[in-house]
């Protein structure tokens, strides 16, 4: 079965430094979002993207995120200037449609930032 | 803002019982309910996703129902294995985006 995939499985970066996290969605999926877990808290909505664009963004994702496709295939979430606060679990998922096709997630990437 | 709360916060079965699981959520207007399970240091699978206009989808041993007007959703899972044990979210999407608002899920151990 096709699955969503995320590398690196852990990052570890310095406070300061920028970190770009990677996903493969699914091939024939529209929808791709990123969502994030700190330690013992509630997964949270980062972004979604559409068509080539952001069409929803959560108030945490700020000026320090971005999303990209650079091609065909991936999928990528860059943080500029990581803050210890920024140390999560982060997952990107994909859907065939927006709102009735079920989120497929990756096994998700664990950023620790010192 | 949608508050999604799941009770109880965790639970602990013998092998065999039939179980629920509870999610309720404080708006009412969305499209759609999904619940999810989380094998630790793992992703989220989807379990079962339930449409507003539906009452309740079964999937196997799942069966998860909605009453949206009352804004809650339950997951009943029937003679639970140990391979059960994980964690589950119930996440819900507004009809005003397209971000889902998750639970802080139900912790399952299943004891053989």
């Amino acid at each position: 079965e096709p699955e969503v995939t995320q590398t690196p499985s852990h990052q570890v970066t310095q406070m300061g430094q920028e970190v770009i996290l990677r996903c493969v969605p699914i091939s024939n999926h529209l929808y791709f979002y990123w969502y994030r877990q700190i330690l013992g808290q509630k997964v949270e909505f980062l972004v979604s993207f559409y068509n080539n664009e952001i069409s929803e963004k959560s108030e945490i994702f700020d000026d320090q995120f971005s999303v990209e496709r650079p091609d065909g295939s991936n999928f990528t979430l860059k943080i500029r200037s990581t803050k210890l606060e920024d140390s999560a679990m982060y997952f990107c998922a994909s859907s065939r449609g927006s709102y009735n096709s079920p989120l497929h997630f990756g096994n998700g990437t664990r950023l620790t930032v010192t | 803002k949608q508050e999604v709360t799941q009770i109880p916060a965790a639970l602990s079965v013998p092998e065999g019982e039939n179980l629920v699981l509870n999610c309720s959520f404080t708006d009412s207007a969305i499209y759609n309910l999904q619940w999810f399970r989380q094998d630790p240091g793992k992703g989220l699978t989807s379990l079962l996703l339930i449409q507003s206009s539906q009452r309740e989808q079964t999937s196997g041993r799942l069966n998860a129902s909605l009453d949206k007007s009352s804004g809650r959703s339950t997951l009943y899972i029937a003679a639970s294995q140990p391979g059960d044990s994980a964690t589950y979210l119930c996440a819900v999407i507004a009809n005003t985006g397209n971000q889902f608002y998750f639970g802080t899920g139900t912790s399952l151990t299943v004891i053989p």
